[in-house]
């Protein structure tokens, strides 16, 4: 089945720094690929996501990028700010519509003012 | 929109008894999924539903878990009987086609 890899699993930057987590897949089947912030307490909120059409896809001051060939896919935050402070995830999914999604195992950001 | 709803928020119970966990999608979507998140083990799809009939439950930790899903609006997750292992953060969440989730509040358990 597919296994999802994230690093780091811990990420400190100073304020206004960039910020970049990367997850890895093994399945080739996989063609969407989401990520979830979740802060302390709360429930995982969808931030962004990419299908595997596109190589690049970016949201004000967060952006996505996959290769696929590589099979890897990176979640870029610049200008941080403290309330981007939270954990991240990733998440693939193996197969086509109406499946599920195999989550990494979270990378907790620290946005240091 | 009232976005993904659960029920109860918090729940405290003692080894043995049955426990059971409400959710009700978000209206118009077709794919409800449940999850377990511990820090140990992180976020686990235990089991969902497409168009309310359960796909894959493989994650279901054994036969003391049981969900359905009798109706587009309304899904259970069952835990009986349970036991201190199970003490988790429970998460309900649904989509549309199955690619962008959201997730409900969550359900805090913890068996004593």
């Amino acid at each position: 089945g597919e296994n999802v890899e994230q690093h780091p699993s811990t990420l400190s930057v100073q304020e206004g720094d960039s910020a970049v987590i990367k997850c890895t897949y093994s399945d080739s089947a996989s063609n969407y690929f989401p990520w979830y912030k979740q802060e302390l307490g709360k429930r995982p909120q969808l931030i962004i996501d990419i299908r595997s059409n596109v190589g690049e896809k970016k949201d004000q001051r967060i952006a996505v990028t996959l290769n696929k060939t590589a099979k890897h896919f990176s979640l870029h935050i610049t200008e941080t700010q403290p309330e981007d402070s939270a954990v991240y995830f990733c998440a693939a999914s193996p197969r086509e519509y109406g499946n599920k999604l195999v989550f990494g195992a979270g990378t907790i950001l620290r946005v240091k003012s | 929109d009232a976005g993904v709803i659960q029920s109860p928020r918090h729940e405290v119970t003692e080894m043995g008894q049955e426990v059971t966990l409400r959710c009700k999608p978000i209206s118009g979507h077709n794919s409800l999924f449940w999850y377990r998140q511990t820090m140990m083990r992180g976020l686990e799809l235990l089991i969902y539903f497409n168009n309310n009939v359960p796909i894959d439950d493989s994650g279901m930790p054994e036969d003391r878990f049981s969900a359905k899903m009798p109706n587009a609006s309304f899904s259970t997750l069952k835990i009986q009987p349970s036991e201190p292992r199970d003490s988790a953060v429970y998460f309900c969440a649904s989509s549309l086609n199955a690619y962008e989730q959201y997730f409900g509040p969550g359900t805090r358990l913890t068996v004593t």
